[in-house]
């Protein structure tokens, strides 16, 4: 069955650590995004590509990185410059993100401080 | 600057009750599209239904059914007959043409039996 598969489910950061997280999609979808949620927020926009090699970032990228070096994959990196990475964050992708496109997403990585 | 405003933070209702969840939203541009998710408690969030802004026919699916109006900028989303699957948080999010998805803060439904 096609979908987007997040990995790890639950994750720790240690203080001044980075961590991946992992975003794999076999929908042969062209863009793909992570979103961070909090509670009482909802939905903020990380960073996104929209095609192998480039991304841009979007509403809260300070403390992030990724890399899109395949089609499939989206990996999102929470640095130690990132002071609150506690939250839930999500990843998602869809066609070519130009024309209003749906979102599919994948269940979600909760990060969480020790 | 596209936003969108979900005034209602939480919502219980007792089943078989009718809900209106409300959104508001605004864009300059004329050409943008409209969407509902529900995100049940395992976190993935579902896709329900997308509008695009030439497009203002209200629509219904089964129990759910939406009412897209431009005058109000408004997107509001109604379930019939409410069950308690129907618990979960609702998001309703705005896409311009050529950007990227934007949504709002989600509306927390309970159904209670």
């Amino acid at each position: 069955d096609g979908g987007i598969t997040q990995s790890p489910k639950y994750l720790f950061r240690k203080e001044g650590q980075n961590v991946t997280l992992s975003c794999e999609q076999n929908l042969n979808h062209d863009a793909m995004y992570w979103y961070r949620q909090d509670p009482g927020q909802g939905l903020r926009l990380i960073y996104y590509s929209q095609i192998v090699n480039d991304f841009q970032k979007g509403d809260i990228a300070e403390g992030y990185s990724v890399s899109r070096e395949k089609k499939e994959s989206f990996p999102l990196t929470v640095t130690s410059a990132q002071k609150n990475p506690t939250a839930f964050y999500l990843c998602a992708s869809s066609f070519a993100g130009d024309r209003g496109e749906k979102l599919f997403f994948g269940s979600g990585t909760q990060l969480s401080v020790l | 600057a596209q936003k969108v405003t979900q005034a209602q933070t939480e919502i219980s209702v007792v089943e078989k009750e009718d809900v209106t969840l409300d959104c508001v939203y605004e864009t300059r541009d004329t050409t943008y599209y409209l969407f509902w998710y529900k995100q049940p408690p395992s976190g993935e969030l579902v896709f329900l239904i997308r509008r695009n802004s030439f497009d203002e026919q209200n629509e219904i699916s089964g129990r759910y059914s939406w009412n897209f109006q431009k005058s109000t900028s408004s997107f509001n989303f109604t379930i019939t007959a409410s069950q308690v699957v129907d618990s979960a948080v609702y998001f309703c999010a705005l896409s311009e043409a050529g950007n990227d998805m934007r949504f709002g803060a989600g509306t927390r439904l309970t159904v209670k039996p």
